[in-house]
């Protein structure tokens, strides 16, 4: 069964520094997203991408982010400058259409 | 803004014992509702999409309903295997996923 593959499973860095969480969506897949999930909080959406540009983004999702489709089959999310409250799971997720999402097992964030 | 609550917070069932995990929703122009598992350290795995009020669908000991406040996830003889977090989301007239805060189910044997 096709899967959304992200890559590293856990990321621990300095406040301050920049970090690049990677993701593979499904080959055949037209939209992808990040989502993220505080320790012990909701899944929240960030970032929809479509089209080679972003399509919706939350609040959350300020100038300290950035989310970039580098080649056909790579898709990343740049977090500028860590803060301790970026700390969290995040999720890649893409699908066809509006329906289907599939999501990968989430890249660990930790900032010290 | 959308909003989804879901109740209890956490269930704690025998083996065997059948229960219900609920799923309230208030969101203009609902274009899907969707259930997912999710286990400790994972990301949420698919299970269902409900479309419209009255729609079920089924998946071996889950059937989830839809009417047009809630949705509601039922098991039937659940076993350990069946112990994670189960996530409800709504899909409005945009693309992304409102989650609500999920519910912890722990299955003894």
């Amino acid at each position: 069964e096709p899967e959304v593959t992200q890559t590293p499973s856990h990321q621990v860095t300095q406040m301050g520094q920049e970090v690049i969480l990677h993701c593979v969506p499904i080959s055949n897949h037209l939209y992808f997203y990040w989502y993220r999930q505080i320790l012990g909080q909701k899944v929240e959406f960030l970032v929809s991408f479509y089209n080679n540009e972003i399509s919706e983004k939350s609040e959350i999702f300020d100038d300290q982010f950035s989310v970039e489709r580098p080649d056909g089959s790579n898709f990343t999310l740049k977090i500028r400058s860590t803060k301790l409250e970026d700390s969290a799971m995040y999720f890649c997720a893409s699908s066809e259409q509006f329906y289907g999402y599939t999501f990968g097992s989430g890249t660990r964030l930790t900032v010290v | 803004e959308d909003q989804v609550t879901q109740s209890p917070e956490a269930l704690r069932l025998q083996e065997g014992e059948s229960s219900s995990l609920n799923c309230s929703y208030t969101v203009s122009g609902l274009r899907g509702l969707f259930w997912y598992r999710q286990d400790p350290g994972k990301g949420p795995e698919f299970l269902f999409t409900l479309y419209s009020a009255g729609e079920e669908k089924e998946k071996e000991r889950l059937k989830a309903t839809l009417t047009k406040k809630e949705s509601f996830l039922h098991i039937t003889a659940p076993k350990p295997e069946d112990s994670a977090t189960y996530l409800c989301a709504v899909v409005d007239a945009g693309n992304m996923l409102t989650f609500g805060g999920g519910t912890r189910l722990m299955v003894k044997p």
